[in-house]
């Protein structure tokens, strides 16, 4: 069975600081990762997806992530935040086991103060 | 190119009744899946379609239920609503691939309130 625990449920930062999203997943196999953003009253956008090629991803804005199959984990990273940022973030896990359901993480909320 | 559109963008309805939610996807776009998104549960898959047929199925009862047509825009039914049904709906496409494998383009939901 698969799954993924966003460790954190809300993140404050301030403008041009960097932003750390953490997520964990448990997983059988070599899973498909994927974070995406949900902007209020939006759609959820991809922001970047992690399909056991680099480990580093970068995706759009800025954002990256690094999977790291040791710690079963594929935290988000910007090096400088921006008050756009502001939105829910989602980690999704998939393919593991077979299963071609993806899993969400509860998501979180980042907050960015100017 | 024209997003993920969904109607209708917001409904109230009552305990008993049904509710069909629609889903127009990107055009080229042979994919629908569809996720319920409730404060309690996060975001949950629901069901996919591909090609008219289901091709994935989660975890709910089978008042929900779903179909593609063959232009690929989809319906999702939920029957005899239940106050846990209200829920932002989330209906997204992609070209071919398994919504665990490719990038899922999502529409803006449907905002469904049961009371």
């Amino acid at each position: 069975a698969q799954s993924v625990t966003q460790l954190d449920s809300h993140v404050s930062v301030s403008e041009g600081t960097p932003v750390l999203l953490r997520c964990n997943y448990s997983s059988s196999y070599s899973p498909s990762l994927f974070w995406y953003v949900q902007h209020p009253n939006k759609g959820l956008q991809l922001l970047l997806k992690y399909t056991s090629a680099a480990t580093l991803v970068k995706g759009i804005n800025g954002f990256e992530a690094e999977f790291k199959k040791s710690e079963t984990s594929f935290h988000l990273t910007k090096p400088s935040a921006h008050m756009s940022d502001a939105a829910e973030y989602f980690c999704v896990v998939s393919g593991s086991g077979g299963s071609y359901i993806p899993t969400f993480g509860r998501g979180t909320s980042l907050i960015v103060h100017p | 190119k024209a997003g993920v559109t969904q109607t209708p963008r917001y409904l109230i309805k009552t305990r008993g009744q049904q509710v069909t939610l629609s889903c127009s996807p990107i055009s080229g776009h042979r994919s629908v899946s569809w996720y319920q998104q409730t404060p309690g549960q996060g975001l949950q898959f629901l069901f996919e379609y591909f090609s008219e047929t289901q091709r994935n199925k989660g975890n709910f009862p089978g008042r929900f239920s779903g179909r593609q047509f063959s232009n690929s825009r989809s319906e999702m039914n939920v029957s005899t609503l239940e106050l846990g049904d209200s829920a932002l709906y989330l209906c997204a496409s992609s070209f071919v691939g398994l919504p665990s494998e490719v990038e899922q383009y999502f529409g803006p939901g449907t905002r469904l309130t049961v009371t």
